[in-house]
């Protein structure tokens, strides 16, 4: 069965530099792949979406890459500030019935 | 414009008590709906869902249910809870095609 695989330690950046968060997955490629942000005690919050053959898709500081070669999707935030601290999710849509499957996430922490 | 809603934010119930959680989306027609879990800094763990009035998906067996009466209506029921149910209870809607999942607020439910 399709697994994800994201860091399970918490990443700490520097406000200003770049964060990449990396969602990993196994056997078949999704037709999408999204990433969510999620702060405690809130439900997850749509941020992007990148189709299988997108490469790259960006929205204001944020960047997504897919690479379905390496069964990798890494999620860029450029000039990181403190409030871009959040847990974020990738998931995968496999079908057309737009089933998700979701990673456990990765906690982000910028720090001032 | 599309918005979810989910009630309540809170609930504290006893142990052998009934449960009854209630979603509902505005704006959108025939969305795909969904029933997950997230315990603590854990992922979302999805408990059902329904593309259609009347047809649900159980994704994991255990005491709880859901109906679907209504298009936009989603319910997630247990006849007697147990001091495992207590957890992070979210609902959320997607539309099939190139689009993100749309969460509610979620409820924290305490069993006790």
């Amino acid at each position: 069965s399709q697994k994800i695989e994201q860091n399970s330690e918490a990443l700490n950046i520097q406000e200003g530099k770049t964060a990449t968060l990396t969602c990993n997955y196994t056997n078949y490629s999704p037709a999408y792949l999204q990433w969510y942000r999620q702060d405690p005690g809130r439900g997850p919050v749509f941020l992007l979406l990148i189709r299988e053959n997108e490469k790259e898709k960006r929205k204001e500081r944020l960047k997504v890459t897919f690479d379905t070669t390496l069964k990798q999707s890494l999620f860029h935030i450029t000039a990181s500030q403190p409030a871009d601290s959040a847990t974020y999710l990738c998931a995968l849509v496999m079908d057309s019935n737009y089933q998700l499957i979701w990673g456990a996430g990765t906690k982000l922490i910028i720090k001032p | 414009s599309q918005t979810i809603h989910q009630w309540p934010a809170t609930l504290v119930q006893p142990v052998g008590s009934p449960l009854s959680l209630e979603c509902t989306v505005e704006g959108t027609s025939n969305p795909n709906l969904y029933w997950y879990r997230q315990a603590a800094g854990r992922g979302l763990q999805l408990l059902f869902y329904s593309v259609g009035i009347g047809q649900i998906s159980s994704e994991v067996p255990q005491n709880l249910s859901a109906s679907r009466p209504q298009d936009r209506q989603f319910i997630l029921s247990s006849k007697k809870l147990l001091l495992s149910d207590s957890s992070f209870y979210l609902c959320a809607w997607s539309v099939q095609g190139n689009r993100g999942a749309f969460f509610g607020q979620g409820t924290r439910l305490t069993v006790v």
